[in-house]
């Protein structure tokens, strides 16, 4: 079935550091992808998306490519912030007829300190 | 007001006890979720219905029935809640073609 890995974490940045959360997937045909982001307290929150191969989605000066050659959507920011603190979920959506769920990674806490 | 409401944010409940989870929602979408989080596992979906009569199980149903009272409500509940049922739990809506997800801000529930 259709899988989603993660990088673990937590992953600790100071302000202004370069951020790549790494995330790879398993699935049967060309799935759409996502990145989520789930603030402290709040649900989750669609971050970006991606529908097809070589396709970038970007949001708040976040980006993720989907490379269909090395089945991966990781997420990149160049300069992270405190506010950016949170956990990033990487997800993915079936394209086959009838019911496809969407199916997370484990997620990945992000703290960044000043 | 929230697109997604869930009552209530945060409970604890007694082992065996009947517990009931809210959800209600404003987007107008027909397909409503519910999910469980726990800490190293990502999200699992509970149930999920497409609308009042077609409702469906998830992947970690065993434990929990659901109510879809209406388009805009949907309801989780544990018929005798055990400690392992300790998680948060979210709702979410998408539209009929699964495309706009939106998530509640969850209930953080705790079995003792």
């Amino acid at each position: 079935g259709n899988s989603v890995t993660q990088m673990e974490g937590p992953v600790t940045l100071s302000e202004e550091a370069f951020l790549t959360i790494n995330c790879t997937y398993t699935a049967t045909g060309y799935p759409s992808l996502f990145w989520y982001v789930q603030y402290p307290g709040e649900g989750l929150q669609l971050l970006l998306k991606a529908t097809k191969a070589d396709d970038k989605g970007s949001n708040k000066g976040f980006e993720a490519t989907y490379r269909k050659e090395t089945t991966s959507f990781h997420l990149e920011k160049g300069s992270v912030q405190v506010s950016d603190s949170a956990v990033y979920f990487c997800a993915l959506r079936g394209k086959n007829t009838g019911f496809q769920k969407l199916v997370f990674g484990t997620g990945t806490r992000l703290l960044v300190s000043p | 007001d929230a697109d997604v409401t869930q009552t209530p944010r945060n409970r604890i409940t007694k082992t065996g006890k009947r517990i009931m989870l809210e959800c209600s929602q404003t987007k107008g979408h027909d397909r409503m979720y519910w999910y469980r989080q726990d800490p190293g596992l990502g999200l699992r979906l509970i149930y999920y219905s497409f609308d009042v009569k077609d409702i469906n199980k998830g992947e970690i149903s065993d434990g929990y029935s659901v109510s879809r009272q209406a388009q805009a409500k949907f309801s989780l509940s544990l018929e005798s809640a055990i400690p392992n049922q300790t998680a948060l739990y979210f709702c979410a809506t998408s539209d009929s073609q699964g495309n706009g997800y939106t998530f509640g801000s969850g209930t953080r529930l705790t079995v003792v």
